[in-house]
């Protein structure tokens, strides 16, 4: 596609209840990246992927998230037994690939809210 | 240490004046991009501008210039002729290295524009 897509663009879930979020890169980036953004606050890396490499997980807050790249395209970040403090804006981008020099396209991003 | 350092929580600039965003970096990697993003309150994060550890002269986009100063490891940001439309948060990135690697994001400057 031409961007970034996420979805849902908003969603609201209930204490305890697990989510996901789905990211749709742009197609041949091959580098693909979640953040989240908590209200006023800077990007926290989460996790990235690179082609079939095994991915780096160093940003996940807790054995509760994880997140799935298949077939080197769409990738779901899935949260379960959400909290409170879960709620947060979740970035996605993606990047044709490696070396310094390479910007990020980032998605509009998914609006969680746990209630 | 930080790797990405902004210590403007908040700017105002009048319209059509220019305004300087200010970002310190650390790192020992001689191979780094910096870059700058602008987030409206929209909430998209659009790429602006980068810069090369080893490009010798300033980036420019338009009305974006950065400020590159290696030896004192700062890369600030130069909005020129401020617009309305300019108002957002700003923040500053770096990659390190050859591989594909999580960017650090300092924690964002916002800027007003005053008419």
């Amino acid at each position: 596609g031409a961007g970034v897509s996420q979805s849902p663009s908003n969603k609201v879930t209930e204490k305890g209840k697990d989510v996901e979020l789905r990211c749709d890169p742009i197609s041949g980036h091959t580098a693909l990246y979640w953040y989240r953004q908590s209200l006023g606050q800077g990007l926290e890396f989460l996790i990235y992927f690179q082609g079939n490499s095994a991915p780096d997980k160093s940003g996940l807050p807790s054995d509760r998230f994880s997140a799935e790249r298949t077939g080197g395209s769409v990738s779901t970040l899935t949260i379960q037994r959400t909290q409170q403090e879960d709620s947060a804006v979740y970035l996605c981008a993606s990047s044709l690939g490696g070396g310094s020099s390479y910007g990020y396209t980032f998605g509009s991003g998914t609006r969680l809210t746990v209630v | 240490a930080q790797k990405i350092t902004q210590t403007q929580p908040g700017m105002f600039v009048q319209e059509k004046e220019a305004v300087t965003l200010d970002c310190t970096y650390d790192t020992s990697d001689p191979s780094y991009g910096l870059f700058w993003y602008k987030q409206p309150s929209s909430g998209e994060m659009i790429f602006l501008i980068y810069q090369g550890s080893y490009d010798q002269q300033n980036a420019t986009e338009g009305r974006y210039s950065l400020n590159f100063q290696k030896a004192r490891k700062s890369a600030n940001l130069v909005i020129s002729a401020s617009q309305l439309g300019d108002s957002a948060m700003y923040f500053c990135a770096m990659r390190e290295g050859l591989a594909v690697r999580q960017f650090y994001f300092g924690t964002g400057t916002s800027l007003t524009v005053i008419p």
